[in-house]
């Protein structure tokens, strides 16, 4: 059974705090996402990467960055938290380079940053 | 530019009803792939079904049915006689061939499904 899995399913953080969201997959799938979902707005992508050290920007990566050390393993960073990044974080994985795989999700973290 | 308009922000209706989302898209490749996902209560969306642009056939699995026309740019999904258990939020998305594997979602219908 395939699996993505979020550190955390529930977060709450200070402004200003350094926080860290990591997700890990089991499925030795080459591509890994984090995505925002915000009420209204759907899926946003935040940042992507298709190997190890290597990373893309999506559509939202301000005020985030990201690393992948591991295969495995992709974290989201929030350097500096702000109210404005309350939200649900979704992580997914996806196998190669072909376009019509689909992507696995996590069970996604709801941030809240008081 | 790729967009997905999904209308419908909530639907509610009651067991056994029937129901279409609906799911409008704008791309600009001929070749593309279209995709709907689920989000139930407990938050992990689960891929229900994926149609390439170059195959228009209507889809049925058990109680889901799936319609796409590209003449109409659309990619509807019917629930037939839908349970409590459908209850959900349904996204549609749409990923062109250019560009890495980027999907670009739509802002979702939640689905009410009551006794």
């Amino acid at each position: 059974d395939v699996k993505v899995t979020q550190s955390s399913r529930y977060l709450v953080k200070r402004t200003g705090e350094k926080v860290f969201l990591e997700c890990v997959q089991d499925m030795d799938h080459e591509n890994m996402f984090w995505y925002r979902q915000d009420p209204g707005l759907g899926l946003r992508l935040i940042y992507f990467s298709y190997d190890v050290k290597m990373k893309e920007k999506g559509d939202i990566p301000e005020g985030y960055s990201v690393s992948r050390e591991k295969k495995e393993r992709f974290s989201l960073i929030l350097e500096s938290a702000s109210t404005n990044q309350t939200s649900m974080y979704l992580c997914a994985s996806t196998q190669g380079s072909d376009t019509y795989n689909e992507q696995f999700f996590g069970p996604g973290t709801r941030l809240t940053v008081l | 530019a790729q967009k997905v308009t999904q209308a419908q922000t909530e639907i509610s209706v009651v067991e056994k009803e029937d129901v279409t989302l609906d799911c409008v898209y704008e791309t600009r490749d001929t070749t593309y792939y279209l995709f709907w996902y689920k989000q139930p209560p407990s938050g992990e969306l689960v891929f229900l079904i994926r149609r390439n642009s170059f195959d228009e056939q209507n889809e049925i699995s058990g109680r889901y049915s799936w319609n796409f026309q590209k003449s109409t740019s659309s990619f509807n999904f019917t629930i037939t006689a839908s349970q409590v258990v459908d209850s959900a939020v349904y996204f549609c998305a749409l990923k062109e061939n250019t560009g890495f594997q980027k999907l670009v979602f739509g802002t979702g219908t939640r689905l009410l499904v009551s006794p």
